[in-house]
């Protein structure tokens, strides 16, 4: 089955560097999905790639997807102490209604 | 902005007992969803639910759980007998199509079982 799996690093930046993340997958993929979870709270979608496009920008968001590695990344530029929470990445394939969600990566952005 | 709610945000019950963690999908979706998070682990997807049936379900999805639309607004999880293992946090999520689109999640539930 398919799975979204993060490099398990947690990241401590500046505010105001930038953050990058990633998630790689194991098998054919409709489209990945990137997601925010402050601490003991719900997901928040940040923002879908579909399997055909390769980069995708929303605000302070970059997301890549390289479908030959089966992987993705995230990058938040120019982070904000708000930006503190956990990133998970999930995958969606074709006729296929759940979302494989990886391990997520803690990020800490000192103010 | 339309969002997905759920009651209650902490539910503590002991083992054995029934359970039904209760959603408000967003009003125009089509397709319900159950996941969970067991503290410091990855989400699991439990079930979806479309046109008034399950679509798919997981291994965790056992003969334990059950889903319903009872009143064309609201989607509950209904865990029968719970197990001190089913302490988790329990998401409920809603899109507007199946897997093209981005799910929309709840607060989640906190389900402690003591």
């Amino acid at each position: 089955s398919q799975q979204g799996e993060e490099d398990p690093q947690a990241l401590s930046i500046q505010e105001g560097e930038n953050a990058t993340m990633n998630c790689s997958y194991k098998t054919s993929i409709n489209n990945l999905q990137w997601y925010r979870q402050n601490s003991g709270r719900g997901l928040v979608h940040l923002i879908l790639i579909r399997s055909n496009e390769r980069e995708k920008h929303s605000g302070r968001l970059r997301v890549t997807l390289d479908t030959s590695k089966k992987s993705s990344s995230l990058l938040i530029t120019a982070s904000r102490a708000a930006d503190t929470a956990s990133y998970f990445c999930a995958t969606s394939s074709q006729g296929n209604n759940r979302l494989a969600f990886g391990k997520g990566n803690q990020v800490v952005v000192i103010p | 902005e339309p969002e997905v709610t759920q009651t209650p945000s902490h539910q503590v019950t002991q083992m054995g007992q029934e359970v039904i963690l209760r959603c408000v999908p967003i009003s125009n979706h089509l397709y319900f969803y159950w996941y969970r998070q067991i503290l410091g682990q990855k989400v699991e997807f439990l079930v979806s639910f479309y046109n008034n049936e399950i679509s798919e379900k997981s291994e965790i999805f056992d003969d334990q759980f059950s889903v319903e639309r009872p009143d064309g607004s609201n989607f509950t999880l209904k865990i029968r007998s719970t197990k001190l293992e089913d302490s988790a946090m329990y998401f409920c999520a809603s899109s507007s199509r199946q897997g093209s689109t981005e799910a929309f999640f709840g607060q989640g539930t906190r389900l402690t079982v003591v």
